[in-house]
Order: structure tokens, then C-alpha cells, then sequence
């Protein structure tokens, strides 16, 4: 099936860097969400924007709804360890019976 | 407290058998899923289901079957025919109709000996 373009696949920082990752799309979407999985976990929703233009915060987390609806990026401001894990952003729609495409994960490890 | 659970943790498959991985909610959502994740990799669709007693196969269906008999519950069964099962299996729920996401389980990582 279809997977969100998303960059980059993996970034190495050091602790009180920020960093930024995006996703892109060819489909317009409703919704954007961005999750965090931490080692042998599920992953968990982090930021959810609904509106094409929407930025959003959660904490040192900043995520923006692309005017175009077919991208959204997140920012992480002055990481630090436990920061690290795979995030997946993700796209919703009402078509294809409202369900999630996935990105492909950026995997953030964060030196002490 | 509302949630899903995913059960076992960890479980391990001698070659040829069929095991079944558990997912049970509370949280009251019409639509579950199964996603197989591999080491390093995203998420691949397994099966879903949006209402009681349907389902449909998502992308990679081969060698796993599921049932959905009530809402609260969608087991998955990975079948000898899965040449590779070996992977971290996860369960997801969303609300049929809303565009808030899914909600994930825990995961069950299955390795075959």
C-alpha cells in the first residue's frame, strides 16, 4: 500500500540539539499525527493537527498541518536521551475508510 | 482505565505450529488492526476490521487469519504457512468515522525456534 515520503530515515544529535523531521505525500489528507515508539513498545500519538496551516505545540514538540495538505513536519527543541526512539508521522482521510498511512520512521538517537 | 491489551509479551513458535496472538479493548472503538513491524522497519498491514464479523486483509495477509466475534476482540493467528513470522506484531484501534488516529497496544514480539 501507500507510505508517506519521510525524512530522514535516521539521525544521530547530540543531547540540547533540536531537530526536525518531515513527511510528504502525492494525497491530500484531513488529519495529520505524528507518533513516537520507544524501544519494544507501541507506539503513542504525540501531536494531531486537523487543519491545513494548523501548528501546533506539545512541550518542547512543534508540529505544522502543510497549507497544501499533502505534508506536515515536527520539530523537537534541545533534545535530550530519552528522546530517543522511531517516530512515524502519519496521514488520515475520509476516504479509503479513514484509515492511517503510514511514513516509513526516523529514527532518533540522542548522545549524551 | 481504558486500553488495549496485547498478550503475550513474548512468545515463542517452534517451526510448522499456528500460534495466536491475543487483543482485547475497553475503549469502545469499532475498527482494530494488525500491524507487523521488523527490525529497523515501519508498519506493515496485516488485517483489519471496522465492524464485528468482517474483516478484510491489508497488505500482507499471507499465512495469518483473524476473527472478529465481538467488538472488544480481534485475535490474530499466525499460521506454519507464514514462511517468516518472526517480527514484533502490534494492535491498533481507531473510531469508524472520526479522524483522531489509532490508539496502540504494547506489541507481542514473536520469534520462531
Amino acid at each position: 500500500g501507500q507510505q508517506l515520503n519521510q525524512s530522514p530515515q535516521s539521525m544521530f544529535i547530540q543531547e540540547g540539539e533540536d531537530v526536525s523531521m518531515n513527511c510528504t505525500s502525492s494525497s491530500i489528507f484531513n488529519t495529520w499525527l505524528w507518533y513516537k515508539q520507544d524501544p519494544g513498545e507501541g507506539p503513542v500519538l504525540l501531536i494531531a493537527l486537523y487543519k491545513a496551516g494548523e501548528l501546533t505545540s506539545n512541550g518542547r514538540l512543534t508540529a505544522q498541518f502543510g497549507i497544501t495538505r499533502k505534508d506536515s513536519f515536527l520539530n523537537i527543541s534541545a533534545s535530550i536521551p530519552s528522546d530517543v526512539g522511531i517516530y512515524f508521522c502519519a496521514g488520515q482521510g475520509w476516504n479509503a475508510g479513514n484509515m492511517l498511512t503510514f511514513g516509513g520512521g526516523t529514527r532518533l538517537m540522542v548522545k549524551p | 482505565d481504558g486500553g488495549i491489551t496485547q498478550s503475550p509479551k513474548y512468545l515463542f513458535r517452534k517451526e510448522g505450529q499456528n500460534v495466536t496472538l491475543s487483543c482485547e479493548q475497553n475503549l469502545n472503538h469499532d475498527a482494530m488492526y494488525w500491524y507487523r513491524q521488523d527490525p529497523g522497519q515501519g508498519l506493515r498491514l496485516i488485517y483489519y476490521s471496522q465492524i464485528v464479523n468482517d474483516f478484510q486483509k491489508g497488505d500482507i495477509a499471507e499465512g495469518y487469519s483473524v476473527s472478529r466475534e465481538k467488538k472488544e476482540s480481534f485475535p490474530l493467528t499466525v499460521t506454519s504457512a507464514q514462511k517468516n513470522p518472526t517480527a514484533f506484531y502490534l494492535c491498533a484501534t481507531g473510531l469508524d468515522g472520526k479522524l483522531y488516529g489509532y490508539t496502540f497496544g504494547s506489541g507481542t514480539r514473536l520469534t520462531v525456534v
